[in-house]
Parts: C-alpha cells; sequence; structure tokens
C-alpha cells in the first residue's frame, strides 16, 4: 500500500535559517505528491504540489522536487521566518483512488526569533 | 467565503457514549471527505461521500462509526459507545470535485475518558 515518513520532529530554527524537512514515499505507480501546513488553530492548507517526477512545487519561499529515482520529495526553505512556525505534513495521491490522501506523521517547527 | 467548519473543536465522552462530529463543507463543495490522526500518526483516510451517497468508506472501522452527507445541512462522522482508542483529531476536507486538493477544516479533537 501506500505509505509516506517524514522527518520527525520538533525542529527549532532560528530566523533566516535553511530549513529542510525530508519525506520519503513507497507508493504503486506514479502519485501525485503535495506538502500541507498546518498553522496553530488553523486546518491544513496545501503549501505545494507536484504530480510528476521532476516537477518543482513552490510557494511562499518553499520548494520541493518530485524524485522519481530516490522516492522523495523533500520540503525546503533558504530563510524561515517566525511566521513559518507550524506542523508540516507530506503527503500523496494515487492516480486510481485520487481523493485520498495519504500523510507522513507531520513535523512540527519553531522559528525563534 | 467561510472556510471547512468543524464543531465542537472539542469534545469529551466518556467510555460507553456516542460521539457526534460535524462538518459544514464550504460553500458549493459537495465532496465531503474525513480523515483521523491517532497519536503520533499521520492523518488516515476514514470516508469519502458526496451528497446523500457514501463513495468510498475503506477507511472506516466495521463497527460502531458510520458517516452521512444529507442533501441538507452538515455531514456527520457518528462513533457509537467510544472507546479509549477513539481518542484523535478528526479532519474533515471538503472539495468541489472528486480533488485530493481538498480545503480542511481545524479539525474535532475527541478525547474518551
Amino acid at each position: 500500500g501506500n505509505s509516506v515518513t517524514q522527518m520527525e520532529g520538533p525542529v527549532t530554527l532560528s530566523e533566516e535559517a535553511f530549513l529542510t524537512i525530508n519525506c520519503t514515499y513507497t507508493a504503486t505507480g506514479y502519485p501525485s505528491l503535495f506538502w500541507y501546513v498546518q498553522y496553530p488553530g488553523e486546518g491544513l492548507q496545501l503549501l505545494l504540489k507536484a504530480t510528476k517526477a521532476d516537477d518543482k512545487g513552490s510557494n511562499k519561499g518553499f520548494e520541493a522536487t518530485y524524485r522519481k529515482e530516490t522516492t522523495s520529495f523533500h520540503l525546503e526553505k533558504g530563510s524561515v521566518q517566525v511566521s513559518d512556525s507550524a506542523v508540516y505534513f507530506c503527503a500523496l495521491s494515487d492516480k486510481r483512488n485520487d481523493y485520498k490522501l495519504s500523510f507522513g506523521a507531520g513535523t512540527t517547527v519553531t522559528v525563534r526569533a | 467565503n467561510a472556510g471547512v467548519m468543524q464543531n465542537p473543536r472539542h469534545l469529551v465522552r466518556r467510555r460507553g457514549q456516542e460521539a457526534r462530529l460535524r462538518c459544514s463543507p464550504m460553500k458549493g463543495h459537495s465532496h465531503v471527505y474525513w480523515y483521523r490522526q491517532l497519536p503520533e500518526e499521520g492523518l488516515k483516510f476514514m470516508v469519502y461521500l458526496q451528497k446523500e451517497n457514501i463513495i468510498d468508506e475503506s477507511g472506516m472501522p466495521k463497527e460502531r462509526f458510520s458517516a452521512e452527507f444529507p442533501k441538507e445541512g452538515p455531514s456527520i462522522l457518528r462513533i457509537q459507545q467510544v472507546v479509549r482508542g477513539d481518542s484523535a483529531a478528526y479532519f474533515c476536507a471538503s472539495s468541489p470535485s472528486r480533488d485530493p486538493e481538498a480545503f480542511f477544516g481545524q479539525g474535532t479533537r475527541l478525547t474518551v475518558v
């Protein structure tokens, strides 16, 4: 079955530091890959996505590249801000049941001023 | 345009009681998805509903759990005779069509004592 493994947290950084959150997946075929973010007190919201190999998703300074050879979709941001403090979830959906997301456990990121 | 609304945000039930979780999708959205997040785990798909129809309930426990999305009113996830293992965060998401890029609510945190 499908599964997503992401880096355990919590992660604590200083402002302007570089952030990487590792995500690897197991799936049949070629899934679509997503990063969702949950800010304190809010619901999950889509941060970025990639639907095929070598695609790069980007949004709000975050980037992730779909790497088929390493089955990975690592999230990166070059300079984090306090407002980036949140829980980040890596997820995938496969083509057969494209409405169904499989999530990683989430990584809590805290950015200190 | 209000987002996906879930209520209550927090629900405490004693073992053996019933829990009813409500989800009002975004305006114009007729597709609803429920996910459950157990402690230290990622969100797990439970059920996908369209108005008055259950499309996929493959993630729902066979007993005690049921879901509906009537023609009028919110979607309801119902858990009968709750047990401690049902303690989790339950998230609802909605979309205008079948789509993994759904909009999520803030979740209902169920605690069974």
